[in-house]
């Protein structure tokens, strides 16, 4: 199926260990993105990547690493969950192009017990 | 860094009614978008709107940069039409600012 996918929905891990995210789009496009959700802050920016190898931080970068070996693919992990890494995720793509929509899956739900 | 603010944070309605949601910024940005988040959860991006206005429908935007503030219209609201939506600003599409959105809730 054409557009942006993560991977998985839901997840429950404990305090200290590794967890992915993944993210895949299938429209070729140069940009992604991580974000994270929780209430009364909006959208915040972890990381974003250019292009593929090509990555840099956000607002909110720490406790989180993110690589982009393939276009399609941007996953992000958490090298050591803590519980203030409880959030929504979201992960977004767009076109080269200033005026280029922001294009978002549809989201992951961590809690970190 | 730049603030956001978006006025109402709450809204409740009629079907059938109008609304307008404001977004006030606090420097000068040449990025500005308006989203919707369903109840669902999904995001979708409404507007590119940096300045000027647009229309898709029953929504408009219109962005007056000068006066640093944002404005999306409603008309006609559907039940379909509840949500939160974003007002989200920034001087490049890397580092967007998102404001804390208004919550539309559209009865029936």
């Amino acid at each position: 199926d054409a557009g942006i996918t993560q991977s998985p929905r839901y997840k429950i891990t404990e305090t200290g260990r590794q967890v992915t995210l993944m993210c895949h789009q299938t429209w070729s496009h140069s940009y992604m993105f991580w974000y994270r959700q929780d209430l009364g802050h909006g959208l915040r920016l972890i990381y974003y990547s250019a292009a593929a190898d090509i990555t840099d931080k956000g607002e909110v970068p720490d406790g989180y690493v993110v690589s982009r070996s393939k276009t399609e693919n941007f996953p992000l992990t958490l090298e050591s969950a803590t519980r203030s890494q409880t959030s929504v995720y979201f992960c977004a793509s767009r076109a080269r192009g200033e005026d280029s929509p922001l294009h978002f899956g549809n989201g992951t739900r961590l809690t970190v017990t | 860094g730049i603030q956001v603010e978006q006025s109402p944070p709450d809204l409740i309605l009629q079907e059938g009614a109008n609304s307008t949601l404001r977004c006030n910024f606090s420097d000068s940005v040449n990025n500005l978008q308006w989203f919707h988040q369903n109840p669902w959860g999904q995001l979708i991006n409404l507007f590119y709107i940096p300045s000027g206005t647009k229309q898709n429908g029953r929504l408009s935007a219109t962005t007056v940069a000068t006066e640093r503030y944002s404005l999306l219209y409603i008309s006609s609201s559907q039940t379909t039409d509840s949500g939160v939506y974003f007002c989200a600003v920034g001087d490049s599409n890397y580092q967007l600012i998102w404001g804390a959105g208004t919550k539309l809730i559209i009865k029936p």
